[in-house]
Formats: structure tokens, sequence, C-alpha cells
């Protein structure tokens, strides 16, 4: 079954670090760009990173609300990719997503969709 | 912050059709896809819609979406109760510079 889960979540303080790791399962990570999302409560989805397969050069982009302070990245051989949180706040506490990317070619332009996603991992940030 | 707008909630009975309307701008929607995404209680997003209009293997076809100019639609027929949950559009974000989503404000459906 094809699935992704997150995993490292927890309670910490303010300007404390944090990593959280999304591992996939039934699939190759290394075939596909990933991202990471996050929900605080009684909001909408918010995406934060983004990174590309390390066949299409790997580079990375972020939200302006984490850039800066977080940081993505992935490891293909063990199936994960990362997101390193420095510098938390409380308002960076929320329930934390990743997804599977999907590259979408089209004449002269692509885009990417996501098609799996885990069930996330809470993050609380508090003193 | 979002920058695609949705209704907060639209409502129906079982059976019943409801749209979900996604107003965004020439720089989003109005120069990409957009997709669509189903978000219950205690599950993992899912993805309804790609490409404006396509479903995914296994998405029921009482599923639909449209696209025209800066705005985008997704439709859900034949209602049932297991279609409560939060609804969200996204497109991609070429003005980055690697690129990233982004989603409209979410709509939650409720069966009546």
């Amino acid at each position: 079954e094809v699935q992704l889960v997150e995993s490292g979540g927890g309670l910490v303080q303010p300007g404390r670090s944090l990593r959280l790791s999304c591992t996939a399962d039934g699939f190759r990570l290394g075939d596909y760009a990933m991202s990471w999302f996050r929900q605080t409560p009684g909001k909408g989805l918010e995406w934060i990173s983004f990174i590309r397969r390390n066949a299409y050069g790997g580079s990375t982009d972020y939200a302006a609300s984490v850039k800066g302070r977080f940081t993505i990245s992935r490891d293909d051989s063990k199936n994960i990719a990362y997101l390193h949180m420095n510098s938390l706040k409380t308002e960076d506490s929320a329930v934390y997503y990743c997804s599977r990317d999907v590259l979408v070619p089209k004449l002269h332009s692509y885009y990417y969709y996501m098609d799996v996603w885990g069930r996330g991992t809470t993050v609380t940030v508090s003193s | 912050q979002s920058v695609l707008t949705q209704p907060p909630s639209v409502s129906a009975a079982p059976g019943q059709r409801v749209t979900i309307s996604c107003s965004g701008s020439s720089s989003n929607i109005g120069k990409n896809y957009v997709s669509w995404y189903q978000h219950l209680p205690g599950t993992a997003p899912k993805v309804l819609i790609y490409d404006n209009d396509k479903r995914p293997s296994g998405i029921p076809d009482r599923f639909s979406g449209s696209q025209s100019g800066t705005s985008a639609t997704l439709g859900i027929s034949g209602l049932q109760t297991g279609d409560e949950g939060d609804y969200y559009c996204g497109t991609w974000d070429s003005s980055l510079t690697t690129g990233g989503h982004v989603f409209g404000t979410g709509t939650k459906v409720t069966v009546l």
C-alpha cells in the first residue's frame, strides 16, 4: 500500500528546534518531489515547503512565513523526507502533513499536484 | 495566507448537488491548473480533481471540476453523509524560484 507516515511532532518551547520525518512506504521516495503543509486549529491548509527530485536538482522553496527558519531535505536511500524547524514560534503550532507531489508536464510549462498525503503529526510550541 | 477564495460553507440534503467556487487571479488560476482536495475529519487529505477537471482513478464521477478564467468550481452530486468535511482548491505557484503550492481558504460541506 502506498502511504506516507509523519513523525517527530511534540511539545517544544519557543525558540527551540524540532525535526519532522516523513517516511514513504510502498513507493520510491526518490521518484517524486515532496511537500510539507500545516493546518492550525480552525484554519485551512498552508503550504510550507517543497523539494524537487534529486534527478531534477533537488531544489527547494519555502513559504514566506517559514523561510530562513525551516529547512526541507530528503534521504532517498532511507525513503524519508525531513522538515527541520528552527526558532520555533507559538504560531508554528499546527498539524504538519507531508505529501507526494506529481509532476504534470504541459506543452510550455509544468505543475505539481499532491496525490498521497500522510495523516499528520502535531507540533505544539508553548512555554 | 490563502490567495484563493472559497465560500466558508455549503450545505445540502443527501442526494442533492453542491458546488464550491474558487476565485483567484491572473497570476495563479489564470495561468495554472487547479486541483481539488478533500479533507475528512481524522483522515489524510485526498485529491479529487487535478488538471482542472480530471479525476484520479478511484474517485467517483459524482465529483467534477471546471475552470474558467480566474475561477474554478468543484461539483459534488448525489451528496452522501460521508462527503462531510473540508474541501480545498489548490494551484501551483510558479512565481517562486523553485515553486510551491497555494490553497484556497477551504469550504466546509455539511450534509443536512
